[in-house]
């Protein structure tokens, strides 16, 4: 089993539509909690970071943490065709046990004009 | 100011060639991470840099696999005798510190293909 699942979809949605992607993990020492975007042949980049329990928000962009369950979220309102892209989650921690991030495995979301 | 630079951006060779793929980490970042990306897959962590020590090489996937980083700054992940398994995004990301919550960024990658 690995230590983060993610859906590898593909996913995909009409414009306007939110868009709602999780990941599971098993590991409970996991702390920091991050949506990473990554175009097409290009890096990831960093779309949102948690390090606690519960809802953060930038925009359209929302990302829930719930420890108790070990499931991360991230919603996506008003998703527009710029959104088209591949959604990894990635986790880190404790604190000082280096900064290794584990990844899921990427959801590639498609949004349709 | 400039990110992460990794070249060559692609890498064609032929099976049993070695090859040096580089990344220039953001300047003042001492932390220097490289991951690799297969088909349809997350990343994988090989192994990171605290300066110019990898206090962690784990996921290095075989004794072919090495990496260096001098002056605290420019790091090269070696492959040799490369296997057409070894063909991936190899992807380098540098951070300021190397704790859990600084975060992390990523250059382009460098997209290896073994014949």
């Amino acid at each position: 089993q690995k230590e983060v699942e993610q859906d590898p979809g593909p996913l995909s949605v009409p414009e306007g539509a939110i868009v709602s992607l999780n990941c599971t993990y098993s590991n409970s020492a996991f702390q920091y909690f991050m949506w990473y975007r990554q175009y097409s042949r290009k890096g990831p980049e960093l779309l949102m970071y948690t390090y606690s329990s519960g809802n953060k928000e930038d925009g359209r962009f929302t990302a829930q943490v719930d420890k108790s369950s070990k499931y991360i979220s991230l919603f996506i309102r008003d998703s527009q065709p710029s959104d088209s892209a591949t959604y990894l989650c990635a986790m880190g921690g404790p604190y000082n046990q280096g900064g290794k991030l584990i990844f899921g495995q990427g959801t590639e979301l498609s949004v349709k004009p | 100011g400039a990110g992460v630079s990794q070249s060559p951006s692609n890498k064609v060779t032929e099976k049993g060639k070695d090859v040096e793929l580089r990344c220039d980490p953001i300047s003042g970042h001492t932390a220097l991470y490289w991951y690799r990306q297969s088909l349809g897959q997350g990343l994988e962590f090989l192994i990171y840099f605290q300066g110019n020590s990898a206090p962690d090489k784990s996921g290095l996937p075989s004794d072919r696999f090495s990496a260096e980083r001098t002056g605290g700054s420019v790091s090269t992940l070696t492959i040799q005798r490369t296997q057409q398994e070894d063909s991936a995004v190899y992807l380098c990301a540098s951070s300021l510190a190397v704790i859990a919550k600084n975060i992390q960024y990523f250059g382009a990658g460098t997209r290896l293909s073994v014949l």
